[in-house]
């Protein structure tokens, strides 16, 4: 059983830019929730997909959007990158869309830095 | 306006002593809390949790205790091992099944556990 991956684990963007950042769900999961980890400060909720449908959003602006694929492997998109979006972006798979969220796994992140 | 605080960015202890890790909340919603320790090019993982119900909560070297008066709580690591070295964060959340968008985590706290 593999667990969540992600890729890629560092990227370099300029202001203006769009990245997209790519997770794997660990085996049998349906849900995976995206957060984003600014510098010392901790994870903070962007969105979550179920069975291919946004299932909740944080307080993010809409030019952070997301993929959620029929292998349930999911995409974040962020267009018109901003310096305040340099940040740890981790994903976290469950198996249930709600429930004791002590049964998210987390990927190791992707470190993406907005010059 | 931070609801969950972490005031001790960081904290080293001798190996076999106690490590204690403090939380504060401002939410009077809150009601489920849980710990997450978080390795360096890793994910967090999940660690121990406890409800508003209870005031304790252990699973072998690690305690959570809960004071719900001071809106306050404390994770105690005994006896301390180098393994632990690790930041650890501190989440809040109004209800046990909720969603995950109403988790709220702290800035967490880097422990070093020095052999």
């Amino acid at each position: 059983e593999t667990g969540v991956t992600q890729s890629p684990t560092h990227l370099i963007k300029t202001r203006g830019q769009q990245v997209t950042l790519r997770c794997s769900s660990q085996s049998g999961h349906n849900t995976v929730s995206w957060y984003q980890q600014a510098l010392g400060q901790g994870p903070q909720f962007i969105f979550q997909y179920y069975r291919e449908e946004e299932n909740g959003r944080g307080n993010f602006p809409p030019r952070f959007s997301g993929l959620q694929f029929p292998n349930y492997s999911s995409e974040l998109n962020v267009n018109a990158l901003e310096l305040d979006d340099s940040a740890l972006y981790l994903c976290a798979s469950s198996l249930a869309a709600s429930g004791a969220y002590n049964e998210q796994f987390f990927g190791p992140g992707t470190r993406l830095t907005v010059l | 306006d931070q609801q969950v605080k972490q005031n001790s960015p960081s904290l080293s202890v001798q190996e076999g002593r106690i490590s204690i890790l403090n939380c504060d909340y401002t939410n009077s919603m809150f009601d489920y809390f849980l710990w997450y320790k978080k390795y360096p090019a890793e994910g967090p993982t999940f660690l121990i949790s406890i409800s508003s119900i209870k005031d304790k909560n252990e699973d072998g070297r690690f305690t959570v205790f809960l004071n719900k008066s001071a809106k306050h709580l404390s994770l105690h690591i005994v006896p301390s091992q180098p393994g632990d070295s690790a930041v650890y964060f501190c989440a809040a959340s109004a209800g046990m099944k909720t969603s995950y968008d109403k988790v709220i985590f702290g800035p967490g706290t880097s422990l070093s556990v020095i052999p």
